[in-house]
């Protein structure tokens, strides 16, 4: 399996608390990506990092923010929870952009904002 | 909205028949790749097919690629239980984006 670890696994906040989901990858791959899961919507593309402090907007990304400072870590931070933003988050790496490689996901993180 | 989608949106079938999904997609792609998911765990990549291909095969798995028709289909052959998972392709619109369509959910029944 790639290696690639999102933690937490689970968490439950509340409305307008600022939350900071992680993806660490030691594969040393450039790109990464943050989707969000949500019935009948598959998944949709947040943000993604095509190297270290190189990011772009996805479809979604309104009320999200990343950083990323080393290669192998990618931060999706909610800036303040709302209701909506309860869904499953998906980190993925691939070595290079777009389809030309695949792409390894990780577990996944459920978070619930109540 | 998002570049791929899939259908139909739900497949139910007996053990040993086929399953055939398609992919619809709205501009010109790289590649387009199809990936798994079982219940609760992350995507698996199954297949890639370039855009100078026309049809690829790995295992029991058929994808074929119509650019003039921005489509793709997969077939599963000989389903099994252990196929019963969501199917999704990926395109990327010629970016380093990597989008998914909605997904097919495809139900094995013994």
């Amino acid at each position: 399996d790639a290696g690639i670890t999102q933690s937490p696994r689970h968490k439950v906040t509340e409305t307008g608390t600022p939350v900071t989901l992680r993806c660490h990858q030691t594969e040393n791959h450039r790109y990464m990506y943050w989707y969000r899961q949500d019935p009948g919507h598959g998944l949709r593309l947040i943000h993604y990092s095509y190297g270290v402090k190189d990011t772009d907007k996805g479809e979604v990304s309104d009320g999200y923010s990343v950083s990323r400072s080393k290669t192998e870590d990618f931060l999706l931070t909610l800036e303040s929870a709302t209701s909506s933003q309860t869904s499953v988050y998906f980190c993925a790496i691939s070595k290079q952009g777009g389809t030309d490689t695949e792409a390894f996901f990780g577990q996944g993180t459920r978070l619930t904002v109540v | 909205s998002q570049q791929g989608e899939e259908d139909p949106q739900a497949l139910s079938i007996q053990e040993g028949e086929n399953a055939t999904m398609n992919c619809s997609y709205k501009t010109s792609i790289n590649n387009l790749q199809w990936y798994r998911q079982n219940s609760g765990r992350g995507l698996v990549h199954l297949i890639l097919i370039r855009s100078n291909e026309r049809e690829k095969h790995s295992g029991r798995l058929r994808v074929t690629l119509d650019t003039s028709k921005k489509s793709s289909s997969l077939l599963i052959t000989a389903s099994r239980a252990a196929d019963t998972a969501s199917y999704f392709c990926a395109t990327d619109a010629l970016d380093y984006k990597l989008s998914f369509g909605a997904g097919t959910t495809v139900t094995v029944r013994a």
